[in-house]
């Protein structure tokens, strides 16, 4: 999974209560994203960063809040979980610097169920 | 908005047949089409990509075809094996400086294929 780590990988909440999922890489890439999976919706955007403390919002960004405080961690907070986060949540990253393979490289996943 | 349609939903070839994955798009701004397979428990992983200026990219079994006067490209999967059974995205971005940020992604098609 291109040097990606998620955590946790699984985690059940209960509504109302916060939620921070972790996104760690060893690329030293530029470019971090969250992402959700939903059946028939495909992968939506959620936040994406940009660099250190530049983040911006995507498709779907209420009710999430992203912090990223150095290269290789970005973080997804839920401030007050609702059932409808319910989701698996993917981080993904990309660099400038790619040459002959701009993509994104996603990691594992975190399923996070909200009761 | 930003959209990408991705037919069929799902697909159940036999071994050895042709799986067909059609998408089709709107915003002509979109120039860098990559297209993503995930398997269960997995992230999604780059498959094959396009750029417009050609209108078919090979590679191995796997084909795309892209018909930019319709806005429309599709993966063409030769001789389909049981281990391709997966779920396919596209995507496509303005690819702005290479980086490739903001994809948009396709509903996903879940492709079985039969032994």
């Amino acid at each position: 999974d291109a040097g990606i780590t998620q955590s946790p990988r699984h985690k059940v909440t209960e509504t109302g209560t916060p939620v921070t999922l972790r996104c760690h890489q060893t690329e030293n890439h530029r470019y971090m994203y969250w992402y959700r999976q939903d059946p028939g919706h495909g992968l939506r955007l959620i936040h994406y960063s940009y660099g250190v403390k530049d983040t911006d919002k995507g498709e779907v960004s209420d009710g999430y809040s992203v912090s990223r405080s150095k290269t290789e961690d970005f973080l997804l907070t839920l401030e007050s979980a609702t059932s409808s986060q319910t989701s698996v949540y993917f981080c993904a990253i990309s660099d400038l610097r790619a040459s002959s393979t701009d993509t994104q490289y996603f990691g594992p996943g975190t399923r996070l169920t909200v009761l | 908005q930003q959209q990408v349609k991705q037919s069929p939903q799902s697909l159940i070839v036999q071994k050895g047949g042709i799986s067909i994955i059609n998408c089709a798009y709107e915003n002509t701004a979109f120039d860098y089409f990559p297209w993503y397979q995930q398997f269960p428990g997995k992230g999604p992983a780059l498959l094959i990509a396009i750029r417009p200026d050609v209108s078919e990219k090979k590679e191995g079994r796997f084909t795309i075809s892209f018909n930019k006067s319709a806005k429309q490209f599709s993966l063409h999967i030769m001789d389909s094996q049981p281990g391709d059974s997966a779920t396919y995205f596209c995507a496509a971005t303005p690819d702005s400086g290479g980086s490739n940020y903001k994809l948009t992604f396709g509903k996903g098609t879940l492709l079985t294929v039969n032994p």
